[in-house]
């Protein structure tokens, strides 16, 4: 079955620096990849995607993510985290019957 | 959120009441979904509908019905069997429905909460 997972139930980072939310997948075949973002009480918005090609997935709001496939990772990444990236982020593989399969979400914090 | 609307944004379900929550899109999407989120599980499926006038059941289909009689509207019945239906509705289209690599797009998603 296909599956994500994201190992940090929440991540901190000061405002300025560089943040990573992990995502490390489990599929059969070639993995296509999305990362989804929630803000409280909203529903989700899509961020990128990796289909194929290119390693490195520049998506919305400047975040990007770097697919390595010998680390079966899928790593969001912004270099400048700003307040207001503050939100929960989801990790999703596409899964049977037309679902997307989702992991637990990170929560992250960006303080001043 | 854009171009997918849900309605209400809070619902209070009493005893034994089957409540229905509103999904419309305007995206000319063909594929509608219907996810629940707990806190700390994710997001788990309901139902889907790639066309008009079929659906197909997700994960967690038990307790709930939906219809796909227009293209646009993909309405989610919560009946009395749910047992534990206090979560976040999230609605959710694609182009198709066919395809792997194919965006679902969100709605603002419903708040259901039990009396």
């Amino acid at each position: 079955a296909q599956s994500v997972a994201q190992p940090e139930d929440q991540v901190n980072v000061a405002e300025g620096n560089p943040l990573t939310v992990k995502c490390t997948y489990s599929v059969s075949g070639n993995p296509y990849l999305f990362w989804y973002v929630q803000y409280p009480n909203r529903g989700l918005q899509f961020l990128l995607k990796y289909i194929t090609g290119d390693n490195l997935v520049k998506g919305s709001y400047g975040f990007e993510a770097e697919f390595n496939k010998s680390q079966t990772s899928f790593h969001l990444k912004k270099p400048s985290a700003l307040v207001s990236d503050s939100a929960l982020y989801f990790c999703a593989v596409p899964g049977g019957g037309n679902k997307l399969t989702f992991g637990t979400g990170t929560q992250l914090k960006v303080e001043l | 959120d854009g171009g997918i609307t849900q309605s209400p944004k809070y619902l209070f379900r009493k005893e034994g009441q089957n409540v229905t929550l509103s999904c419309e899109q305007n995206l000319n999407h063909d594929a509608m979904y219907w996810y629940r989120q707990d806190p700390g599980q994710g997001l788990r499926l309901i139902y889907y509908s790639q066309i008009v006038n079929d659906f197909q059941k997700g994960d967690i289909a038990e307790g709930y019905s939906v219809s796909r009689e227009k293209k646009e509207s993909f309405p989610l019945t919560v009946t009395s069997a749910q047992k534990n239906p206090t979560a976040f509705y999230l609605c959710a289209s694609s182009i198709q429905g066919f395809g792997q690599g194919e965006t679902q797009y969100f709605g603002p998603g419903t708040r259901l909460l039990v009396l």
